[in-house]
């Protein structure tokens, strides 16, 4: 199963929105509504910020939000704050009943 | 609250097998499934399997087919995943994570244990 694909980085600055894609295929985020978001802090273990497309976890801040079209999964940042800047990951259900992740994205708040 | 608590570093030489464990507390540990992840130096996450604590049922990436077993003993609320024929790009920190109980819904990672990092080196 190939790696969901997002971009190796992107930046913004204190207070705009930034979006984060991923995209699959139909045997993965397209046809799933398991995707999930990670965010990554160096040294830390991951944790979840967005399942099943656009549901927060408890605490998670309603500045992140998910949102899903075809093949590509997105996430959306808004209000960005400098301890936002981490790694984020997406990741999906796949019609094999396994789970693949993005290749992950670094997020510089400048 | 939920925890997952991992086992210490491991160093392990080419064509050994290492042995991670996952404690679980705060939560009905046969209500839910374990999963496993890993992340190589500086690269992304890697699944590698699932096991239910509620049936034993088992599903394993591709990639680890017939070198990774998953179990669980339920008595102590502990998960373990075992890893044979090491290779050196096998070094990696080792996740836990907590999932649904059944093969279908297992997409979600809802909390993460610290990591467990092995080194193989000979």
């Amino acid at each position: 199963q190939s790696a969901l694909t997002q971009p190796a980085s992107v930046s913004g600055s204190p207070g705009q929105s930034i979006t984060i894609s991923c995209t699959g295929t139909g045997s993965d985020v397209g046809g799933d509504k398991y995707v999930s978001w990670y965010q990554e802090f160096p040294g830390k273990a991951p944790k979840l910020i967005i399942f099943e497309v656009a549901d927060r976890p408890s605490g998670i801040s309603n500045r992140f939000s998910g949102s899903k079209s075809a093949n590509t999964a997105s996430l959306t940042i808004s209000g960005l704050q400098a301890e936002d800047e981490a790694v984020y990951y997406c990741s999906s259900f796949t019609t094999k009943k396994t789970v693949v992740f993005g290749g992950g994205t670094k997020l510089t708040v400048l | 609250q939920v925890q997952l608590v991992q086992s210490e570093t491991e160093v392990k030489k080419p064509g050994a097998s290492v042995k991670v464990s996952c404690r679980a507390s705060g939560y009905r540990f046969s209500s839910y499934g374990i999963t496993w992840v890993r992340q190589a130096p500086g690269q992304g996450l890697e699944w590698m399997g699932w096991i239910s604590a509620y049936n034993a049922e088992t599903n394993y990436a591709q990639n680890f087919q017939g070198r990774v077993t998953l179990t669980t003993d339920t008595s102590t609320s502990t998960a373990y995943m075992q890893l044979t024929s090491l290779k050196s790009d096998d070094t990696a920190v080792y996740y836990c994570t907590r999932s649904h109980p059944f093969i279908e819904a297992a997409g979600t990672l809802d909390f993460w244990g610290q990591g467990t990092l092995v080194t193989v080196s000979s």
